[in-house]
């Protein structure tokens, strides 16, 4: 079964930093990987979505890289904003069909 | 809708009884999915439909869930004879297609008393 980590597990930053969030997991033979946040008493945003032949997608201030032989995904955001504050999740799928499997999560606080 | 639309949003249960969610795809969106999201825990996988082909269920916890797509659109997930443990967050989530983008719902707190 898919095992899916994320570090760090929370992580505090000042506005305006950059900064790279990381995925790993373990079983490389994956369709796509998605990336979400989730926001308190909300349910999950799509922020991107890499297909197993894509290296990198783009989205403003977002970028997210794949290396599936290596087993690993980062999310870098660039020029942090308090309202960047959420838990991300990385999401790899095995079947193509959306049959996800979700980290814990990188719980992202960026001070104003 | 523009979104995913769940419904209710909170659900207060007693043990035992049978409870139904539901779920509004986004208009167009051929495939759904189902996830819950217990207390401290990841986002788990329950069921997929695609169209009008058998849906995958290889994620159910056991034989008291169960979830039908009517007209290949809107979606219930029915728990029977709840218990403490399947309180949980139940998301719902539908894409144009499979390999797609996912778009989710704002969930449904089930908490079985």
């Amino acid at each position: 079964k898919q095992e899916v980590t994320q570090i760090p597990a929370a992580l505090s930053v000042p506005e305006g930093e950059n900064l790279v969030l990381n995925c790993s997991f373990t079983d490389s033979a994956i369709y796509n990987l998605q990336w979400f946040r989730q926001d308190p008493g909300k349910g999950l945003t799509s922020l991107l979505l890499i297909q197993s032949s894509q290296r990198e997608q783009t989205s403003g201030r977002l970028n997210a890289s794949l290396d599936k032989s290596s087993g690993r995904s980062t999310l870098y955001i660039a020029a942090s904003q308090p309202g960047d504050s959420a838990t991300y999740l990385c999401a790899p799928d095995q079947t193509g069909a959306n049959n996800l499997f979700f980290g814990t999560g990188t719980r992202l606080t960026v001070i104003p | 809708g523009a979104g995913v639309s769940q419904s209710p949003s909170n659900k207060v249960t007693e043990k035992g009884k049978d409870v139904e969610l539901r779920c509004d795809p986004i208009s167009g969106h051929t495939a759904l999915y189902w996830y819950r999201q217990s207390l401290g825990q990841g986002l788990e996988f329950l069921i997929y439909f695609q169209g009008n082909s058998a849906p995958d269920k290889s994620g159910l916890p056991s034989d008291r869930f169960s979830a039908e797509r009517t007209g290949g659109s809107v979606s219930t997930l029915t728990i029977q004879r709840t218990q403490q443990e399947d309180s949980a967050v139940y998301l719902c989530a539908s894409s144009l297609i499979k390999n797609t983008e996912a778009f989710f719902g704002q969930g449904t707190r089930l908490t079985v008393v």
